[in-house]
Order: C-alpha cells, then structure tokens, then sequence
C-alpha cells in the first residue's frame, strides 16, 4: 500500500496551526500511524490507530481519519516541533512509511 | 529500556553484513521486532520483522530485500540481528532496530538509536 504525504514540507510559525495530510492507495480502515523525526534522531511515535496519542504525546497533536485518508494536526506550534513527519500503515504487509513532510520554521 | 545496534561501518559492494541489536529494560520474548532503515538525507524504509517464539519466529519482509535480508532473533541473548547480503551501494543507510507495539497493528513504539552501514569501494 503506497502512502502519499502532502506537502512535502511546509514552513510555519510558533502558535501556527499545521496539518498534513496523508493518502493511502488502498483502504487501509484505521491502521495508520503518524512519526515525529528530528535530525540524528530515531523517529518517535506519536499517533496509533490513526487517532490515538501516544503516551506522553503532547495534546497539541491529533489525528484523523479512516480508510484512505488521514490527517496529523498540531493545533499551536511549539519550537520543538519543527522536525519531518511521517505517516505509516500497519494494515498489511508490507509495512510502508509515507515520504515525509519536513516542517520548517518561517 | 535499551536498543543497542552493532555491526555497522564500512563494506564493499557484493559483500556481506551482519548487524545485531541488544535489547534491554522490557520483556524481549514477547515482542516482535524489527529492522528500518533510512538513507542519507531520505526517508524511511521498512525492511522487515520476526515475530515471537509463539508466532512460530516467522518473518515478513520488504519486496525489494526479500531475498537478500535475513531477519532472525535469540530470545536468550534479547537480541535480534539482520544479515544483509549482496550489497549494493543502494544498501548505504542507518538501520534501526525497533520494537513492535503489543497492542493490534500499532506502530512502533521503541527505537534503537541505529547504526551506520556505508557501501563503497
């Protein structure tokens, strides 16, 4: 199943309201999950089952959708949020990650 | 919890690699585990995992390295390990190993701090 993340980077300000979105090729019910990845880090998992944070995920961050397509929300941006962003489906094997969505600071 | 890779560095193209990671801190045996990689200055690829000893330690994998990565792990030692064969400078990456979230098609929810691997003559 192909992911598609759109935009592929995005430039915003501090208490900016941000989405991204992500398209998948296939249905994929509510098995999506969104990664937050800073440079010379691991990813971090912050969204499962489309909609559910993470444990010790700021609240700022939600997700939606169902099927094929999704979005990932951070209501007000926070300095540390600027990072790459990734969506990832977990419906079937093989397992495949989004591109991307670099999220830069204006 | 700990997730150590080792096993990264230098190889030429066509030989052979063997990476390893340790896990700590949590109850490996109950895990399925797996292997992402991300090329220099792009975006993650899913490689494959191996489930539990009660999922019959059976593997799945990615089209493009299913007959090149191996995926295997020893409960015993907490360690899981990735053999890549034949490879190509394509294969030059950080490899991470990662822990697969218990909960029904979840994410993955534990990472290794990942390790080098470069493909170069």
């Amino acid at each position: 199943t192909q992911l598609t993340q759109s935009p592929s980077s995005l430039s915003a300000s501090v208490g900016d309201r941000v989405t991204i979105t992500c398209r998948a090729s296939q249905g994929i019910s509510m098995y999506l999950g969104w990664y937050q990845q800073k440079p010379g880090k691991a990813p971090k998992l912050l969204i499962y089952d489309a909609s559910t944070l993470q444990s010790g995920v700021p609240s700022r961050f939600s997700g939606s959708g169902a099927g094929t397509d999704f979005t990932l929300t951070i209501s007000s941006l926070q300095p540390e949020d600027f990072a790459t962003y990734y969506c990832q489906q977990l419906e079937s094997y093989p397992i495949t990650f989004g591109q991307g969505t670099r999220l830069e600071i204006k | 919890m700990q997730l150590v890779e080792s096993g990264g560095g230098l190889v030429q193209p066509g030989g052979s690699l063997g990476l390893s990671c340790a896990a700590s801190g949590f109850t490996f045996s109950a895990y399925y585990m797996e292997w992402i990689r991300q090329a220099p200055g792009k975006g993650l690829e899913w490689l494959g995992l191996v489930r539990t000893k009660a999922n019959s330690f059976t593997t799945e994998y990615a089209a493009p390295v299913k007959n090149r990565f191996i995926i295997s792990r020893d409960d015993s030692m907490n360690s899981v390990y990735l053999q890549i064969n034949s490879l190509t400078i394509e294969d030059t990456a950080v490899y991470y190993c990662v822990r697969k979230s218990l909960r029904y098609r979840s994410g993955s929810d534990f990472w290794g701090q990942g390790t080098l691997v470069t493909v170069s003559s």
